[in-house]
């Protein structure tokens, strides 16, 4: 069954570093997500990817924040200079192009920001 | 503003006992609702949706979910629990405000399963 996969699968970085987030979806997905979840809190949407575009953010989706589709497999989120509040884990999810399809969430990236 | 409530943090239940995971939400028109589980060091698993027609939906590993519209509940339930039934359980809505082509999920905070052997 097809997977969606996120590497690395635990990232440590210190405050201030540029850290790279990477999944692979589902290859005949088109749609592609970044959420995030703080350690006993709820998941939070951060940005949705379509057509090789934002189609939305949320408001935590600031400027430290950036998404890529480099090629044609790979779906990356950068966070340009990493705060502690960015620990977290962050899971990449993707979707068919039904509007009534789920979504298929990877298995996360722990982010811990010394 | 939608929103998801999971009440309760924690449910436990004896093996082959029914089991239920309460979810109730709040969206301006009619909501896209899904149930999702997180085993341990696993990705969010989708489990089943509701969209539209039956209120009892169907969907992955014996699970169902039934959607009342005048409680505004989407409850999780399963009639009969195995110790591989414990995780992290998700209820989430679809973000109705969302532009076409989005589809953002708004999540429960989860709630922690555990089948008691």
């Amino acid at each position: 069954e097809p997977e969606v996969t996120q590497t690395p699968s635990h990232q440590v970085t210190q405050m201030g570093q540029e850290v790279i987030l990477r999944c692979v979806p589902i290859s005949n997905h088109l749609y592609f997500y970044w959420y995030r979840q703080i350690l006993g809190q709820k998941v939070e949407f951060l940005v949705s990817f379509y057509n090789n575009e934002i189609s939305e953010k949320s408001e935590i989706f600031d400027d430290q924040f950036s998404v890529e589709r480099p090629d044609g497999s790979n779906f990356t989120l950068k966070i340009r200079s990493t705060k502690l509040e960015d620990s977290a884990m962050y899971f990449c999810a993707s979707r068919m192009s039904s509007g009534r399809g789920g979504q298929f969430f990877g298995p996360g990236t722990r982010l811990t920001v010394l | 503003a939608q929103s998801v409530a999971q009440p309760e943090d924690q449910v436990n239940v004896a093996e082959g006992n029914p089991l239920t995971v309460k979810c109730t939400y709040s969206v301006s028109g009619n909501p896209y609702l899904f149930w999702y589980v997180q085993y341990p060091n696993r990705g969010l698993q989708f489990l089943l949706k509701y969209i539209t027609g039956d209120n009892l939906v169907k969907g992955s590993y014996g699970f169902e979910a039934e959607f009342n519209k005048s409680q505004t509940s989407f409850h999780l339930k399963k009639p009969s629990a195995l110790v591989s039934d414990s995780a992290l359980y998700f209820c989430a809505v679809r973000d109705l405000t969302s532009g076409a082509g989005s589809y953002q999920l708004t999540f429960g905070k989860g709630t922690k399963l555990s089948v008691i052997p």
